[in-house]
């Protein structure tokens, strides 16, 4: 089955870290640029950062710049985003999506990641 | 900052016709922008409509359709249904590798 399951949500406290996984089935995980786009709580989307399909060349929102960092290991199929310093603006469920600018035509549910303020 | 701007709110009529359009805080949306259309009904994640301006993602029924109409990107919804109240958004592309979400549109169908 085509697919993305994010994992690694939860509680953090403020100034603490974590680090979001995205695991990826049913396709050529290698042709695809991938995404991460975040929605805090009753507010639209927000696109934090995108990496190619070698995993080298990464970009990010300036919200995040410098604070998280997006890696893929095209061994296992799997995406990450390593968040450090969290603040409560970064509540949110964080999305991965199979794609980049052009078009991000696979989504997955979402993983909620919270830091209270 | 250059800022995405979609309008908050918008209603049609079942059957009716809707654009919904995106633009910037300052300039012009041109096709080098590569405007994307994404649909997200509440707890879900968002789904691809258009991508490239006008070219509609697979499934897409093709009552939805992109354009460029002035100086914005354009969403148009022909005979619209019920299940097409959903939030909306447009994702421009800055360069650099840079994307930017507009801040959505609501869309009542009533």
């Amino acid at each position: 089955e085509v697919q993305l399951v994010e994992s690694g949500g939860g509680l953090v406290q403020p100034g603490g870290s974590l680090r979001l996984s995205c695991a990826a089935s049913g396709f050529t995980f290698t042709s695809y640029a991938m995404t991460w786009v975040r929605q805090a709580p009753g507010k639209g989307l927000e696109w934090i950062s995108n990496i190619d399909g070698s995993g080298g060349s990464t970009y990010y929102a300036d919200s995040v710049e410098g604070r998280f960092t997006t890696s893929r290991d095209n061994s296992k199929n799997m995406l990450y985003l390593q968040m450090h310093s969290l603040r409560a603006e970064d509540t949110a469920v964080y999305f991965c999506a199979r794609g980049g600018y052009l078009l991000m035509g696979l989504w997955g549910d979402g993983t909620t990641v919270t830091v209270p303020s | 900052q250059t800022v995405v701007t979609q309008e908050p709110s918008f209603s049609v009529s079942p059957g009716g016709t809707v654009t919904l359009t995106c633009g910037l805080s300052s300039g012009s949306v041109s096709t080098t922008y590569y405007p994307s259309w994404y649909q997200q009904t509440p707890g879900q994640a968002p789904r691809a409509l258009i991508y490239s301006t006008s070219t509609r993602s697979s499934g897409v029924p093709d009552r939805f359709s992109g354009s460029i109409l002035g100086n914005k990107a354009a969403l148009t919804i022909t005979g619209a249904q019920a299940d097409d109240e959903s939030d909306y958004y447009c994702l421009l592309y800055m360069g650099s590798g840079i994307s930017v979400f507009g801040g959505g549109t609501k869309l009542t169908v009533l």
